[in-house]
């Protein structure tokens, strides 16, 4: 059964680069033909699909991120990343990875990593 | 972006009720809602995929309906495992969307 783990920067400074990955293991990640994606959730409120990164590596960027966003893939390592640039205490929250369907359903999660913004 | 209204958004039932929520999008998206429970401290689980299909393993107490801009979630005879927070969303257009949640409460 696959399984993703997050893995990261917990504590990160205004206007510095949040940076995490996450490790799929159980499968490989190229199997499928799956989109990948990282959606985070602030303390008590919602969530917000960051994006997705497909199978051929290009990739789709919410656009309220402003361009501050990297998302890329590893088929070898069998690892994501997500990159995000000039960070601020609006960009604390538990960022999740999670695989996606071919309808964009998120079948498969991580179970999320905490990162905080503060100097 | 594509709004997606959850209402309501807190609701107290007991086990064994029956709960219906509901999300309204801001245009029509067919059928391309989704929808998933989240605990507190885990991440979302996906229950139903394109606004009525049951995912794997999710028990058939679940149910997803509608089409266009208004969709429902119904929950047959609430277990205590069901106590959670719900999600709608859309994958219509991008930015993919989700609704604020519904808290489902004893």
């Amino acid at each position: 059964q696959m399984q993703l783990q997050e893995s990261g920067s917990g504590l990160v400074k205004p206007s510095q680069t949040l940076s995490l990955t996450c490790a799929v293991s159980g499968g490989s990640m190229d199997t499928g033909g799956f989109p990948w994606s990282w959606i985070r959730q602030p303390p008590g409120k919602g969530l917000e699909c960051l994006g997705y990164i497909y199978p051929s590596g290009s990739t789709y960027y919410n656009p309220s991120l402003l361009g501050r966003v990297t998302m890329s893939k590893d088929g070898s390592k069998n690892h994501l990343s997500l990159k995000l640039n000039s960070v601020t205490a609006a960009d604390t929250a538990v960022y999740y990875c999670a695989r996606a369907t071919m309808v964009h359903a998120f079948d498969i999660w991580g179970q999320g990593t905490m990162v905080t913004v503060s100097s | 972006d594509i709004q997606m209204t959850q209402s309501p958004s807190s609701l107290s039932a007991s086990v064994g009720d029956g709960v219906t929520i509901t999300c309204r999008a801001s245009q029509s998206i067919v059928s391309y809602v989704n929808w998933y429970q989240q605990k507190p401290g885990k991440a979302p689980t996906l229950l139903i995929y394109s606004a009525s299909s049951l995912q794997s393993g999710v028990p058939l107490r679940f149910r997803g309906s509608g089409s266009g801009t208004d969709f429902t979630l119904t929950i047959d005879s609430l277990q205590p495992e069901d106590f959670a927070t719900y999600y709608c969303q859309q994958t219509f257009r991008t930015p993919h969307t989700f609704g604020l949640g519904t808290k489902l409460e004893f």
